[in-house]
């Protein structure tokens, strides 16, 4: 099964509204990261948190990393219809292979 | 360059031609990766270089994928005797070094009919 795992798997909201999407993971981890792919394009790396950090912002966007409950959460605040897009956790082990999730599709409506 | 590229951007082949897929990572980066990318579905990691070694191949999914790098620069991925379920995007992506952020090229998408 996969290593991570996004809920909910589409989520649709207005723009200004903020969007929160879910990762939860199996096994022990060095570093999380989320991505962002818009359609038919290549991955843009959003941000990276490691195993020691519970919390870090870029913009609007908040992530959040919860090592006892093996889970992560990605905020992004007053969205816009730009950031319509799917949205991938990726969760690092030792090896320094990334494993992702199936990915979140968010629509931001105008 | 600016960027990681990849080429073709798309590429059709018959059931049972041989393709080549090329991956040009960011000037210096030494970690070099393959993933592919099916239809609504996550990536699946396929390969990862360190320089021109490739220390971990666990993801190719079956002999009749390989792939190579050279001059710490330039990979190439080679799949044969393509099947219809080899449909996907496959995205190559680089980093400095391990434990750094992954550089994403724009993907090839290979369509086997």
């Amino acid at each position: 099964s996969q290593q991570g795992e996004e809920d909910p798997q589409a989520l649709s909201i207005q723009e200004g509204e903020n969007a929160t999407m879910n990762c939860s993971y199996k096994t022990s981890i060095n570093n999380l990261q989320w991505y962002r792919q818009n359609s038919g394009r290549g991955l843009v790396h959003l941000i990276l948190i490691r195993s020691n950090e519970r919390e870090k912002h870029s913009g609007r966007l908040r992530v959040t990393l919860d090592t006892s409950k093996k889970s992560s959460s990605l905020l992004i605040t007053a969205s816009r219809a730009a950031d319509t897009a799917s949205y991938f956790c990726a969760t690092e082990k030792a090896n320094s292979k990334l494993t992702f999730g199936k990915g979140i599709t968010l629509s931001v409506r105008p | 360059g600016a960027g990681v590229s990849q080429s073709p951007s798309n590429k059709v082949t018959e059931k049972g031609k041989d393709v080549e897929l090329r991956c040009d990572p960011i000037s210096g980066h030494t970690a070099l990766y393959w993933y592919r990318q099916r239809l609504g579905q996550g990536l699946e990691f396929l390969i990862y270089f360190q320089g021109n070694s490739a220390p971990d191949k666990s993801g190719l999914p079956s002999d009749r994928f390989s792939a190579e790098r050279t001059g710490e620069s330039v990979s190439t991925l080679t799949i044969q005797r393509t099947q219809q379920e080899d449909s996907a995007v496959y995205l190559c992506a680089s980093s400095l070094g391990q434990r750094n952020e992954q550089f994403f090229g724009p993907g090839t998408r290979l369509t086997v009919l």
